[in-house]
C-alpha cells in the first residue's frame, strides 16, 4: 500500500499567521490524486483540496494545495480561528485508499 | 444538502457480529460510490471499503477483507456494513463517506461508535 508520512506532527501557530503541511509519498501517486481533510475536535472529516489543488465546494480560499508526484503541501495563507484542528492527506491514485497520519494545527 | 446518518454500532463481544447502516439524503445515491472509514479513538484515519454505485464492485483494506461485507440498496437510499469475527482492534468510530467521483470524499456522515470487548 502507498504510504503517506505527514509533517510536522504538531504546528504551533497565531491566528494570522501563515501554515504550511506537508505530506510525503514513498512512491508516486497516480494523476496527483491527493486530497487534504480537516478535522475538528467531535466531528467529521471536511473535504478540503482534492486533484492536489482544487478546492472543494465552499472551503475558503486561503485554503491551497499544491505539489506532483511524491511532495505535496497544504498552505493556510492566514489562520482565521475555526482553522484550528487537525489535517489529512490521503491518496486515491491506487487501492487501497491510504490516509496520512495528520498534522495538528494549534494555537501558540 | 447531502445527509449521511450512520446507525448500528454499539458494545459488542469478540468473535460476533454487528451491522452499520448509513442512510443517504440530499443526493442521487444510486449514482455514487460509497465508503466506509474508521478512526480508532484518538488515532487517524483508516479507510475500510468502498462501494460501485450500482454494487457491481466492492473492495477492502487488508485488516478487514474476508470478515467485512458492504452493501447498498439503492431502492432504500441505504449503505451498510456487516462486521463479522470482530477483534478488539475493529473498536472505533465508523463513519460512512460519499464519493465525489474518483475515491475523493466529499461528504461524510457524523459516525457510530462501535466497541469490541468482552
Amino acid at each position: 500500500e502507498l504510504v503517506l508520512t505527514q509533517s510536522p506532527g504538531t504546528l504551533s501557530l497565531s491566528p494570522g499567521e501563515r501554515a504550511t503541511l506537508s505530506c510525503r509519498a514513498r512512491q508516486s501517486i497516480t494523476s496527483n490524486y491527493l486530497a487534504w481533510y480537516q478535522q475538528k475536535p467531535g466531528q467529521a472529516p471536511r473535504l478540503l483540496i482534492y486533484g492536489a489543488s482544487s478546492r472543494a465546494t465552499g472551503i475558503p480560499d486561503r485554503f491551497s494545495g499544491s505539489g506532483s508526484a511524491t511532495d505535496f503541501t497544504l498552505t493556510i495563507s492566514r489562520l482565521e480561528p475555526e482553522d484550528f484542528a487537525v489535517y489529512y492527506c490521503q491518496q486515491y491514485g491506487s487501492s487501497p485508499l491510504t490516509f496520512g497520519g495528520g498534522t495538528k494545527v494549534e494555537i501558540k | 444538502q447531502v445527509q449521511l446518518v450512520e446507525s448500528g454500532g454499539g458494545v459488542v463481544q469478540p468473535g460476533r457480529s454487528l451491522r452499520l447502516s448509513c442512510a443517504a439524503s440530499g443526493f442521487t445515491f444510486s449514482s455514487y460510490g460509497m465508503h466506509w472509514v474508521r478512526q480508532a479513538p484518538g488515532k487517524g484515519l483508516e479507510w475500510v471499503a468502498v462501494i460501485w454505485y450500482d454494487g457491481s464492485n466492492k473492495y477492502y483494506a487488508d485488516s478487514v477483507k474476508g470478515r467485512f461485507i458492504i452493501s447498498r440498496d439503492n431502492s432504500k437510499n441505504t449503505l451498510y456494513l456487516q462486521m463479522n469475527s470482530l477483534r478488539a482492534e475493529d473498536t472505533a468510530l465508523y463513519y460512512c463517506a460519499k464519493d465525489r467521483g474518483l475515491w475523493e470524499l466529499d461528504s461524510w456522515g457524523q459516525g457510530t461508535l462501535v466497541t469490541v470487548s468482552s
